[in-house]
């Protein structure tokens, strides 16, 4: 069966830390990925996506990176964080050409 | 570029039917969804439709599309206290083949 795992659930890190959030599918082969970011009371904004390995496509500008180092996996990243960064991490997939897009249950992110 | 917009709130009696609103203005979008979340969770999917479609009907949901006028409405019938979430709007945009979102609308039902 086809599942999407996010980790970690929740996180508070200082500002200035560096930040790693991983996604990975099962039951898939070369999914488009996707990361979203939900600040507080808000609707979810596209930040990366990927149709393939070593493939990302930034939608904003911002000190957040990512990477798709295996078919599978996707991970955020910043080297520094900003107390704007606080927000809920939402991982998605979609199995081209299926029209369905499956989300993970999210990483809450509070930067202190 | 694509907006989606929603109304923020919606409250409604336990029983009752619910209608929740959304537009859009990218008139290449070729898939619209909607989503349900619930406190503190990711997003899960209940139903989307194909932009040649005006209607699709699933158990107590219902969509009605309004091509002309970029018009998405969710129909829940027999609400219930368990409906009580935040309820998304999307497209599918074709160029990047990602999801835009509406801000969402927060149902609440009352007992």
């Amino acid at each position: 069966s086809q599942t999407i795992h996010q980790w970690p659930a929740t996180l508070v890190q200082p500002v200035g830390s560096p930040l790693s959030l991983e996604c990975t599918v099962e039951g898939t082969s070369n999914p488009n990925l996707y990361w979203y970011r939900q600040a507080a009371g808000r609707g979810l904004q596209l930040l990366f996506y990927s149709v393939g390995i070593g493939q990302i496509s930034s939608e904003v500008p911002q000190n957040l990176s990512a990477s798709r180092p295996q078919d599978r996996q996707f991970i955020l990243s910043s080297k520094k964080l900003l107390l704007s960064d606080s927000g809920f991490y939402l991982c998605a997939w979609r199995e081209p050409p299926g029209r369905s897009y499956t989300f993970g249950s999210g990483t809450r992110l509070t930067v202190v | 570029g694509e907006d989606v917009e929603q109304s923020l709130f919606l409250s409604v009696r336990e029983g009752d039917s619910s209608v929740i609103n959304c537009t859009y203005t990218d008139s290449s979008s070729t898939y619209l969804y909607w989503y349900k979340q619930e406190p503190g969770a990711g997003l899960q999917l209940l139903t989307y439709i194909f932009s040649n479609m005006d209607m699709k009907q699933d158990q107590r949901l219902t969509v009605l599309l309004n091509k002309k006028d970029k018009h998405l409405s969710l129909r829940i019938a027999d609400t219930q206290t368990g409906d009580s979430a935040i309820y998304f709007c999307a497209e599918a945009d074709t160029g990047r083949r990602a999801l835009t979102f509406g801000s969402g609308t927060r149902l609440q039902v009352q007992p």
